[in-house]
């Protein structure tokens, strides 16, 4: 199967802030590369996918970048909406794996 | 609007088995793919198993292949995952979720349900 690792695990930061996330897969995905949003209790909401592509409805400050096995999530501005956990999925192959989250609380 | 209400989840015992289901609406049933992604308590999303839209391919993740079976029903709109020879390892909210083509394989989820919760616990 290929390994997702997302770094950092946890990261501070305050409203306004420019916040990067980065995801490595162990082996090439391409472009296969999707992002989730999951607030507590509740189910997990695509942000991202083909790396690069937006969702629908989905604020322009959030942002994809990369390919082959190095991606980057990034929010231009953070919202008080956007304290979450950030997940990235490989759908390279059929055994689609996740990252293990990043979780971005308040500073 | 697309929903998606999964049922079933409960109290289980070690070596049990249970059934959840997923009902769907607000697209055509037979025209996409579902999933089930578990996440086990405090813990990150586990890809469980995967339908295509016509019920005709499956895939299953190592930890449940032999264990769990997924299908669906199309005369209710209506998504399955027989889960057997449960383990604590199991213990999870199982979340249906819709995938954006019809096959089975690789693919985004663009939709999401609630989730039902299984513990299995003696």
């Amino acid at each position: 199967d290929i390994q997702m690792t997302q770094s950092p695990s946890t990261l501070s930061a305050s409203v306004g802030d420019r916040v990067t996330i980065t995801c490595r897969a162990s082996e090439t995905i391409k472009s296969w590369l999707a992002w989730y949003q999951q607030k507590p209790g509740n189910a997990p909401k695509l942000l991202i996918y083909k790396a690069s592509s937006l969702e629908s409805g989905v604020p322009s400050r959030f942002s994809g970048s990369g390919s082959g096995t190095e991606f980057i999530l990034t929010i231009s501005s953070l919202q008080p909406d956007d304290f979450a956990t950030y997940y990235c999925q490989q759908y390279k192959t059929y055994s689609r794996t996740f990252g293990p989250g990043t979780k971005v609380d308040i500073k | 609007e697309v929903q998606l209400l999964e049922s079933g989840g409960g109290l289980a015992q070690p070596g049990g088995s249970l059934t959840l289901s997923c009902v769907a609406s607000g697209f055509t049933f037979s025209t996409f793919a579902l999933s089930w992604v578990r996440q086990a308590p405090g813990r990150g999303l586990e890809w469980v198993s995967a339908i295509s839209g016509s019920g005709v391919t499956t895939f299953y993740a190592d930890s449940v292949e032999g264990r769990f079976t997924i299908s669906r029903d199309k005369s209710n709109n209506t998504l399955y995952l027989q889960l057997s020879s449960l383990g604590p390892e199991d213990t999870a909210v199982y979340y249906c979720a819709k995938q954006r083509g019809f096959s089975a394989a690789a693919d985004i989820f663009d939709y999401w349900g609630q989730g039902t919760l299984v513990t299995v616990s003696p």
